[in-house]
């Protein structure tokens, strides 16, 4: 078990292009959580998978933002045409359990910055 | 919506010591997990300690404890002993039965010889 990785940890984009950024979950872990860190804030919340569904987006998550994870396996986020409120830690976590109760393991983070 | 407050946004501490952090929540949810994370500098986070709110018992993890007063909506951290490694942004957070976390602005605890 390698816990969660992330892949870039660091990406640099123009205003206006498009990122995507992956998470690879700890393997059998069937809930996935998407968070965003600005500086010197706590993790807000974007968005979450059970297996490949999609269960809830935050209001954060606006209409350039897309998530996906295809078999319930790894997953991605993308930001279309980007903008420097993009600019943050996106931070990837996964948890074993359906409810509260189960531990949620953090990733590295990819953190974005649109110049 | 749930709300989690640290008033706290610098503390420090000298080694061997004992420190508090505090934090206050807010819910109308009667079931839920509070959270403390820890994330040192350029490091991912990592869960300290969790307290279930139907458990009267306040959590231990070795020199990592917790004060939780479900009536005040009061949950602080306290460590004892308090080592070097310690240093870090802690992150106090909530979650119910909507499963995703809720932070508060996190707490950066300096350390001290």
């Amino acid at each position: 078990d390698t816990g969660v990785s992330q892949d870039p940890r660091h990406k640099i984009t123009k205003r206006g292009q498009n990122v995507t950024f992956r998470c690879d979950p700890i393997s059998e872990h069937n809930r996935l959580y998407w968070y965003r860190q600005t500086l010197g804030q706590g993790p807000e919340f974007l968005t979450y998978f059970q297996n490949e569904a999609q269960l809830e987006k935050s209001r954060l998550l606006s209409d350039r933002f897309s998530a996906e994870r295809p078999k319930g396996s790894f997953s991605t986020l993308e930001i279309q045409r980007t903008e420097q409120g993009d600019s943050a830690m996106y931070l990837c976590a996964s948890s074993l359990g359906v409810s509260g109760a189960y531990e949620q393991y953090f990733g590295p983070g990819t953190r974005l910055t649109v110049t | 919506a749930q709300t989690v407050t640290q008033s706290q946004p610098e503390m420090s501490v000298q080694e061997a010591e004992t420190v508090t952090l505090s934090c206050t929540y807010d819910t109308s949810e009667s079931d839920y997990y509070l959270f403390w994370y820890k994330q040192p500098p350029s490091r991912q986070m990592i869960l300290v300690i969790r307290q279930e709110a139907y458990k009267q018992q306040n959590a231990t993890e070795n020199r990592f404890s917790v004060n939780f007063q479900k009536a005040a909506k009061s949950f602080s951290l306290k460590i004892s002993d308090s080592q070097l490694g310690d240093a870090a942004m802690y992150f106090c957070a909530y979650t119910g039965t909507a499963s995703k976390l809720t932070f508060g602005t996190g707490t950066r605890l300096q350390v001290t010889l």
